[in-house]
């Protein structure tokens, strides 16, 4: 049971390269998130997911598109990458009943 | 108003201490209350849900205060390894809102 997993863990890119961050769990959540978090600032969150087939905007999603064609896969693209979306990215997937939420272990990503 | 609002400390302590750290939250439809741990450069991991009873695992409890809105978590008998960033999660509808976090630091 590998709970969350991301990869990268650590990326590079110049502005305007596209990519997608990879998540993945398998612990048959439905709801999955993805956050960034910049120093001293708390987790935003950018998209989520309540199912397959289902995804929605939270607070910072510009920049950003997703999408959900499995339970256990919750992939972010970066469509045109810009420094100010330099950040740590974490994917988390969340027990639909208590609400717990498990994280993966974050993808450092700088944007030159 | 933010909707989940911390003192972000930071909180430096000797080794022994009891410490205590305050959260409000402004929804008062919140439904759920959790208290996640993020040690540096690392995710966050859960470190207890609050109840409404309020509630206990070995040296840290939480308290939860619907009419004023806040939740607490207390920690007992502070260790060297107890020194994290705390963060503070309100759940309700199908939002989870995190604070920007308590910063912890015991030292010996």
């Amino acid at each position: 049971n590998a709970g969350v997993t991301q990869t990268p863990k650590f990326q590079v890119l110049k502005t305007g390269q596209s990519m997608t961050l990879q998540c993945a769990q398998d612990m048959n959540h439905e709801y999955m998130s993805w956050y960034r978090q910049d120093p001293g600032m708390g987790l935003r969150l950018i998209h989520y997911s309540v199912g397959a087939g289902i995804t929605d905007q939270g607070e910072v999603p510009n920049g950003y598109n997703v999408s959900r064609s499995t339970t256990e896969d919750f992939p972010l693209r970066l469509l045109s990458a810009a420094p100010s979306q330099t950040s740590v990215y974490f994917c988390a997937s969340t027990d639909r009943y208590s609400y717990e939420q498990y994280f993966g272990p974050g993808t450092r990503l700088t944007v030159t | 108003r933010k909707e989940v609002e911390q003192d972000p400390g930071p909180f430096n302590v000797p080794e022994g201490a009891t410490v205590a750290f305050n959260c409000t939250y402004s929804n008062s439809a919140s439904q759920s209350f959790f208290w996640y741990r993020q040690d540096c450069r690392k995710e966050p991991k859960l470190l207890m849900s609050v109840y409404s009873s309020g509630n206990e695992d070995g040296r840290f409890t939480a308290q939860l205060n619907r009419a004023s809105q806040y939740i607490s978590l207390l920690i007992r008998d502070s260790k060297l390894s107890d020194s994290a960033t705390y963060l503070c999660v309100v759940h309700y509808g199908n939002k989870l809102v995190f604070g920007a976090g308590t910063i912890l630091r015991v030292k010996s």
